[in-house]
């Protein structure tokens, strides 16, 4: 059973550039989220989606940055005219029912972006 | 404002001392996960609490949930070099994982 991927692990953009960062879930998840973490701090929600729907976009902000999971494919981050403030580690999870007590998250190994 | 407060933010101790980390709350969480995270990977899930009160172990970790469900506590005895990284305590708000800003935990050998 491959666990969550996400690809690339390394990402590299110039500012005003656009980042496309993906995520498969694990097999059989449909539940879809997305984190941003800073050096030496917690994740922070960005969004979160079930197949073909954006459930919770609260943490994601509303400039430049959109998530898509279609029905076939991996779930997609987008983020247009990068600045170098977005220069984080972003984290997709997945589980394979809404996170209401106890569910666990399977997360991937994430993507580093770097914006020069 | 953190929904979940985690201390202390930085711990740095001796191979075979004892610590403790918090993790703290004004709301009431159905339950609360712990979560390790070493560099350049995403977090792992320890455990769950579930009841308030209860109390979990794995091997040299203690995980306590608080009676009112609005704090948890996660005790290490005798930590390793092993034990180095980031602990992040988590709990479901809206439908999705919230997550404290972490202990940076570091054991010298």
């Amino acid at each position: 059973n491959a666990g969550v991927m996400q690809n690339p692990r390394h990402l590299v953009r110039r500012r005003g550039q656009e980042a496309r960062l993906r995520c498969s879930p694990m097999k059989g998840h449909s539940h879809v989220y997305w984190y941003r973490q800073l050096p030496e701090e917690g994740l922070k929600f960005m969004v979160y989606l079930q197949k073909e729907n954006i459930i919770d976009e609260s943490g994601m902000p509303k400039e430049r940055f959109s998530a898509e999971f279609p029905k076939e494919g991996p779930s997609i981050l987008r983020i247009q005219q990068v600045v170098r403030g977005d220069s984080a580690a972003y984290f997709c999870a997945s589980s394979p029912s809404a996170v209401t007590g106890g569910e666990k998250l399977f997360f991937g190994s994430g993507t580093q972006l770097s914006v020069l | 404002t953190q929904l979940l407060e985690q201390s202390p933010q930085f711990l740095s101790i001796q191979e075979g001392e004892n610590l403790t980390v918090y993790c703290n709350s004004s709301s009431v969480f159905s339950s609360l996960q712990w979560y390790r995270q070493e560099p350049g990977e995403g977090p792992v899930l320890l455990v769950t609490v579930v009841t308030g009160g209860e109390v979990k172990k794995l091997k040299r970790l203690t995980f306590q949930f608080g009676d009112a469900r609005k704090d948890s506590s996660l005790h290490i005895t005798a930590a390793q070099p092993g034990d180095t990284g980031l602990y992040l305590c988590a709990g479901p708000k809206g439908g999705k994982l919230i997550f404290g800003q972490g202990t940076e935990l570091s054991v010298k050998p």
